[in-house]
């Protein structure tokens, strides 16, 4: 079956760090890849996605690149700002594979706090 | 655009109380849907997804149940809720392989 297997948190950086969030994948055909974030007390947004091998997803200076050949979809961004603080969600769908109704599956979360 | 839109936003119920939590979507037509739950500290757990009205997939055997009667309307329910419902239960849809979730509902059971 898929899965998904984030680095362990919590992750804690200074403002205008570099970011690094590891995402390592296992899935049955080619899947999309999915980075959410989750900000306290709120539902998730979709942060950036990948559809095929060597697609780069970027939004708000976070960028991931869809590396078929590691199975990575590792999550960056060059300066971090107070406001990144939230929990980030690395997620596949197999919705090319016809049957799978478009579920998501999810990694365990990791959690980021970014101090002045 | 579309919307998603979750009701309540916050429930305290106690043990074995009853649960109906609402979800609608505006914006689209026949989109899947899906229910998760996410306990404290932890990821989420897909609940139940529809793709259609009547037509529910459960993930996981629990004290809860779903239910599609509108094309844009998703229920979670429950007839005597346990403590180990409680937690943050997140409603989405998805037309294509992307999913967009709503603000969530924080249900604590007492």
């Amino acid at each position: 079956g898929n899965s998904v297997t984030q680095m362990e948190g919590p992750v804690t950086l200074s403002e205008e760090a570099f970011l690094t969030i590891n995402c390592t994948y296992t899935a049955t055909g080619y899947p999309s890849l999915f980075w959410y974030v989750q900000y306290p007390g709120e539902g998730l947004q979709l942060l950036l996605k990948a559809t095929k091998a060597d697609d780069k997803g970027s939004n708000k200076g976070f960028e991931a690149t869809y590396r078929k050949e590691t199975t990575s979809f590792h999550l960056e961004k060059g300066s971090v700002q107070v406001s990144d603080s939230a929990v980030y969600f690395c997620a596949l769908s197999d919705s090319a594979g016809g049957t799978s109704y478009g579920k998501l599956t999810f990694g365990q979360g990791t959690i980021l706090t970014v101090h002045p | 655009s579309q919307t998603i839109h979750q009701w309540p936003a916050t429930l305290v119920q106690p043990v074995g109380s009853p649960l109906s939590l609402e979800c609608t979507v505006e914006g689209t037509s026949n989109p899947n849907l899906y229910w998760y739950r996410q306990a404290a500290g932890r990821g989420l757990q897909l609940l139940f997804y529809s793709v259609g009205i009547g037509q529910i997939s459960s993930e996981v055997p629990q004290n809860l149940s779903a239910s599609r009667p509108q094309d844009r309307q998703f229920i979670l329910s429950s007839k005597k809720l346990l403590l180990s419902d409680s937690g943050f239960y997140l409603c989405a849809w998805s037309s294509t392989s992307e999913q967009y979730f709503g603000p969530g509902t924080r249900l604590t059971v007492t």
